[in-house]
């Protein structure tokens, strides 16, 4: 089955740097690739998706790219904001039958 | 819109006691409804899946007998934990899946931590 590593498990950033998350997947036929943000006591919200028809998609500060030949896709976080502060989860999924299969988290901290 | 809701957020219970948690998705149906556990500074782990009037599948190593899953209408699936012990306490956290533009994503609801003394 699908199998999806993450990196890294922490990250600290100061305010207004960038941030990089990165993911890799096992099953070249996953298409769909959502990353969500949880804050604590909270469940997971989606922030952005990517599907595998497309290299990259942005919205605002936050950014996702995909690479399906190396099966990897990145969460791209500019000007960073204290707010973004979170626990976030890349996942992937074979097909629309199928339950996503999420990462470990990587718990960014952005310091002011 | 494509909100989940939870109830109740939080519950203390006793050993030996069940505990139901509800899940509602309020502005969409919800062909497909997914339950998972989170345990502290872990990921989401997958409990089981259910469709709408079919019986759930849980995954490897989740007694069903235990974790009774009940998905009686588009809106409404529940989760009852029979015969709670301590190591049952957990974050529970239901997700959905609609039909049509919604079908690829899933919508997470705000979760229920559940602590059995």
């Amino acid at each position: 089955g699908e199998n999806v590593e993450q990196h890294p498990s922490t990250l600290s950033v100061q305010e207004g740097d960038s941030a990089v998350i990165k993911c890799t997947y096992s099953d070249s036929a996953s298409n769909y690739f959502p990353w969500y943000k949880q804050e604590l006591g909270k469940g997971p919200q989606l922030i952005i998706d990517i599907r595998s028809n497309v290299g990259e998609k942005k919205d605002q500060r936050i950014a996702v790219t995909l690479n399906k030949t190396a099966k990897h896709f990145s969460l791209h976080i500019t000007e960073t904001q204290p707010e973004d502060s979170a626990v976030y989860f890349c996942a992937a999924r074979v097909s629309g039958n199928t339950p996503l299969v999420f990462g470990k988290g990587t718990r960014l901290s952005v310091i002011a | 819109g494509a909100v989940v809701s939870q109830h109740p957020s939080r519950v203390i219970c006793k050993s030996g006691t069940s505990v139901k948690i509800e899940c509602r998705s309020l502005d969409f149906q919800a062909t497909t409804m997914f339950w998972y556990r989170q345990f502290p500074k872990q990921s989401l782990m997958l409990m089981a899946t259910s469709n709408e009037g079919s019986k759930a599948t849980y995954e490897q190593g989740v007694e069903k007998d235990k974790f009774l899953i009940n998905h009686a209408s588009l809106t409404l699936s529940t989760l009852t934990v029979t015969s709670a012990h301590p190591e049952d306490s957990s974050f529970y956290i239901c997700s959905a899946r609609g039909a049509g533009y919604l079908y690829n994503e899933q919508f997470f609801g705000p979760g229920t931590r559940l602590t059995v003394l």
